[in-house]
């Protein structure tokens, strides 16, 4: 099965800090996506990455940055966190390169990150 | 007007009904999938489709195309059934998450 994790459930931050989420997946994975999911809004693709050091932005990047130093981890940032960046954060891979989503691939998803920001 | 609609936005069932959530789109699709996220956030994929019907245990995803409409069934409905479902379509290049229909089966 395939297993994607990410560092934190729950995690508390202040207005100004540096905030770190991690996510890792143990499948050999070309495709990471970092989405956040708010009431009634969905899941909104913040960015996503098909290859190591390369990265793509989504529909909601401004506030965010990533790395992708290793194949198998995907990070985002938060460079100075502020109230309206509080969310469930989602990442999720898939096995395809084929631009997000093919037809026959499916995205496994880490069990999110509740950051709030205060 | 969203691009992916779901309806109802909460539905209460009694354990055993029927139960059927809608999905509408307004983008031309490659693929839709319907996943099942639990309190606590992991999502997990039911289905992938792209035209007709896919059952799998008490589930049963249909797609119209031309209507633009797929509905996600649940046959002899479980209070472990409760969860938020979430419809997603693809299109072109990119995919578009619906608002998810929250379920709460009572026993």
């Amino acid at each position: 099965d395939v297993k994607v994790t990410q560092s934190s459930r729950y995690l508390v931050k202040r207005t100004g800090e540096k905030v770190f989420l991690e996510c890792v997946q143990d499948m050999d994975h070309e495709n990471m996506f970092w989405y956040r999911q708010d009431p009634g809004l969905g899941l909104r693709l913040i960015y996503f990455s098909y290859d190591v050091k390369m990265k793509e932005k989504g529909d909601i990047p401004e506030g965010y940055s990533v790395s992708r130093e290793k194949k198998e981890r995907f990070s985002l940032i938060l460079e100075s966190a502020s109230t309206n960046q509080t969310s469930m954060y989602l990442c999720a891979s898939t096995l395809s390169r084929l631009a997000q989503w093919s037809s026959t691939d499916t995205q496994y998803f880490g069990p999110g990150t509740r950051l709030t920001v205060l | 007007k969203n691009e992916v609609e779901q309806s109802p936005q909460n539905l209460t069932a009694q354990e055993g009904e029927f139960i059927t959530i809608n999905c509408s789109y307004s983008v031309g699709i490659s693929a839709l999938h319907w996943l099942q996220q639990h309190p606590g956030g992991g999502i997990v994929s039911l289905f992938m489709l792209s035209s007709g019907k896919k059952k799998h245990g008490r589930l049963i995803a249909t797609i119209n195309i031309q209507e633009k409409h797929s509905s996600l069934h649940i046959t002899a409905s479980h209070p472990r059934d409760s969860a938020v479902y979430i419809c997603a379509v693809k299109d072109y290049d990119k995919v578009i998450f619906g608002p998810g229909t929250s379920l709460s089966v009572i026993p």
